[in-house]
């Protein structure tokens, strides 16, 4: 039980792009999804925070412009990558957790793997 | 900002050596998880501690939560190759309203 399925895994895109990233809860409801950065090596790094039907809540630091996310039902959250450039290149990763209480257990996606040329 | 200290945060080992990995904060948690990642993979949870004095075990895997409820630790009995991945701790604060996770252990298991 609690699958979160991320699609695309792979994205190879031009500078200038916008790239959506899917997430999506296939065996729960979702009432909290978080998205993530990763680098080779390093820890997640918290994007922002979202919640069914309300506005993400994004950590400091990080372009709500650039990172449009959107969270319109309890099985999926949408990350849009808007006119990507190659600092944009990671690893994104996205979780769900079936409450929104502090210190419940997340559980993620496979990740999606965005290279910017 | 609650700060969550992972360590170490390398660690070489052969196999059939244990190990352990501490996760330690100035702040309690109201519950902590502890995640294995493999490369190009999402983490997946391995266990949740909620009580101060909490030890569970998961095969060769034994995690431990402080009396306090400010740290814990995952011990690895006899590492396998297939251990070898980034193990992530993450604690909630409940005055949070989002985990904190840990810089995160690199282990690597050799044959």
């Amino acid at each position: 039980g609690a699958v979160v399925s991320q699609h695309p895994s792979w994205v190879i895109c031009k500078s200038g792009t916008s790239v959506k990233i899917e997430c999506r809860s296939l065996d729960f409801q979702a009432t909290t999804m978080f998205w993530y950065r990763q680098f080779p090596k390093q820890s997640l790094m918290l994007m922002a925070t979202s919640n069914e039907g309300s506005k993400a809540t994004y950590e400091q630091g990080v372009e709500k412009d650039k990172f449009l996310i959107n969270h319109a039902s309890l099985t999926l959250s949408t990350l849009t990558v808007t006119s990507a450039h190659p600092e944009d290149s990671s690893f994104y990763i996205c979780s769900a957790s079936e409450t929104n209480r502090a210190g419940q257990p997340q559980h993620f996606g496979d990740g999606t793997r965005l290279s910017i040329l | 900002t609650q700060l969550l200290e992972q360590s170490p945060q390398f660690l070489s080992i052969q196999e059939g050596e244990n190990l352990t990995v501490y996760c330690n904060s100035s702040s309690v948690f109201s519950s902590l998880q502890w995640y294995r990642q493999e490369p190009g993979e999402g983490p997946v949870l391995l266990v949740t501690v909620v009580t101060g004095g909490e030890v569970k075990k998961l095969k060769r895997l034994t995690f431990q939560f402080g009396d306090a409820r400010k740290d814990s630790s995952l011990h690895i009995t006899a590492a396998q190759p297939g251990d070898t991945g980034l193990y992530l701790c993450a604690g909630g604060y409940t005055n949070a309203g989002k985990s904190t996770f840990g810089d995160g252990t690199t282990l690597t298991v050799k044959p």
